[in-house]
Formats: C-alpha cells, sequence, structure tokens
C-alpha cells in the first residue's frame, strides 16, 4: 500500500537557519508530489509540487523541494527560517492514474526560535 | 475570486446524532474532495465528487456519504455519529479528476461529538 513517511513530528530552528522537513513515499511508480502548510485553525495551504520535468522544484515563501527517485523522497527546504514559518506541514502524494485521492504523512511541526 | 468556503465553521452533535456539512468549491472548480483530520493526524480523504458523481472513496463507513450539485458545491452527511467522527473536515476543490490539478482546500469545519 502507499504510504508518506515524515521523519521527525516536531522541528525547531532558529530564526534565520536552515529548515529541512523530511519526508519519504512508499509507491510502486513515482507519484505526484505535495507540500501543504497548515497555520493553526486554518485550512492548507498548498506550498509546492512535484508532478513532472524539473526535480528541484521552487514554491512560495522561499520554500524548494527536491524530488529523488532513488532514495524516493521528497524533502522540503528553505535557507533562512522566519518566525511566520512556525507552523504544521505535511507532505502528501497521490498516484498516477488513481484519481485524485491525496495520501498525507502525519505531518511535522516547525517552531522557530527567536 | 473567492476560495473554498465552508459551513458551518463549527458544530457540536451528540453520539447517534445525523450531520451535514456544506463546501462551495473556488470558481471555475468542477471538483470536490473532503477529507478528515483528527487531532495530530494528517488529513485522511473520504471521497471525491466529479460531475455530481462519487468518483473515489477512501476507507469510510457506508455512514459517510455526500452529494455534489449541479453548481458544483457538495454536502458531507454523517450518520449515527460516533465519538470517534469528532474531527477537522476539510473540503478541496480543484479542476478535473488527473491527480496533478492543485487542490485548495477551505477553513474546515469543526465537529465534536459528545
Amino acid at each position: 500500500a502507499q504510504s508518506v513517511t515524515q521523519l521527525g513530528s516536531h522541528v525547531s530552528v532558529s530564526e534565520g537557519a536552515l529548515v529541512l522537513l523530511r519526508c519519504n513515499y512508499s509507491s510502486s511508480v513515482p507519484p505526484y508530489l505535495f507540500w501543504y502548510v497548515q497555520y493553526p485553525n486554518q485550512g492548507l495551504q498548498l506550498l509546492l509540487k512535484y508532478t513532472t520535468g524539473a526535480t528541484l522544484v521552487k514554491g512560495i515563501n522561499g520554500f524548494e523541494a527536491e524530488f529523488k527517485k532513488s532514495e524516493t523522497s521528497f524533502h522540503l527546504t528553505k535557507p533562512s527560517a522566519h518566525m511566520s514559518d512556525a507552523a504544521e506541514y505535511f507532505c502528501a502524494v497521490i498516484i498516477r492514474n488513481q484519481g485524485g485521492k491525496l495520501i498525507f504523512g502525519q505531518g511535522t511541526e516547525l517552531s522557530v526560535k527567536p | 475570486d473567492a476560495g473554498v468556503t465552508q459551513s458551518p465553521t463549527h458544530l457540536i452533535k451528540t453520539r447517534g446524532q445525523q450531520v451535514t456539512l456544506r463546501c462551495s468549491p473556488k470558481s471555475g472548480h468542477d471538483t470536490v474532495s473532503w477529507y478528515q483530520q483528527a487531532l495530530g493526524q494528517g488529513p485522511q480523504f473520504i471521497f471525491q465528487y466529479y460531475e455530481e458523481e462519487e468518483r473515489q472513496r477512501g476507507n469510510f463507513p457506508d455512514r459517510f456519504s455526500g452529494h455534489q450539485f449541479p453548481n458544483y458545491s457538495s454536502e458531507l452527511n454523517v450518520n449515527a455519529l460516533l465519538l470517534g467522527d469528532s474531527a477537522l473536515y476539510l473540503c478541496a476543490s480543484s479542476i478535473g479528476t488527473g491527480g496533478w490539478e492543485t487542490q485548495y482546500f477551505g477553513p474546515g469545519t469543526r465537529l465534536l461529538v459528545l
């Protein structure tokens, strides 16, 4: 069965430090890959997605992610954390040719220390 | 351009009751998906509607049912509520069912079952 694993339910960084949130997936074929952010008491907002083409994907708010097929990974990075980045981050996949069912990881809560 | 809207924002019900949640998709979107997000968890796919038909369904019992109207808005109905149905219910809209399209999420309806 397809699944998404996010390593680390909580990640804490200092303001200005590198942000690295890890995501690995399990699928027999490379899926479509997504990162969403959720602020408290809000819905989910898309940060970026990979469907085809260049494996390094740039998103909003300075985030980017790289699809590595050999490692079945899609880690999210940002060079310099800002206080406003504190939120819950979800990695998700959609299996190709199986419609639009998003399969989410458990989420990683990012804290940013001043 | 209004995004995805959901109503009500909060709801309190007792066990055994029935509930109806509503979703209006983003303008121009014809596909609506519903997700359940329990506290501290990633969203779980309930089902997806396209052209007024249920196209895909997740691992949820028949107590969960839905409907899509000709204007693409959608309802989620849950019968015989259980305590475990307490969660944030998210609606997402998109164009088509190919899977690569971005799903835009509403703010959610928080359901508490007592």
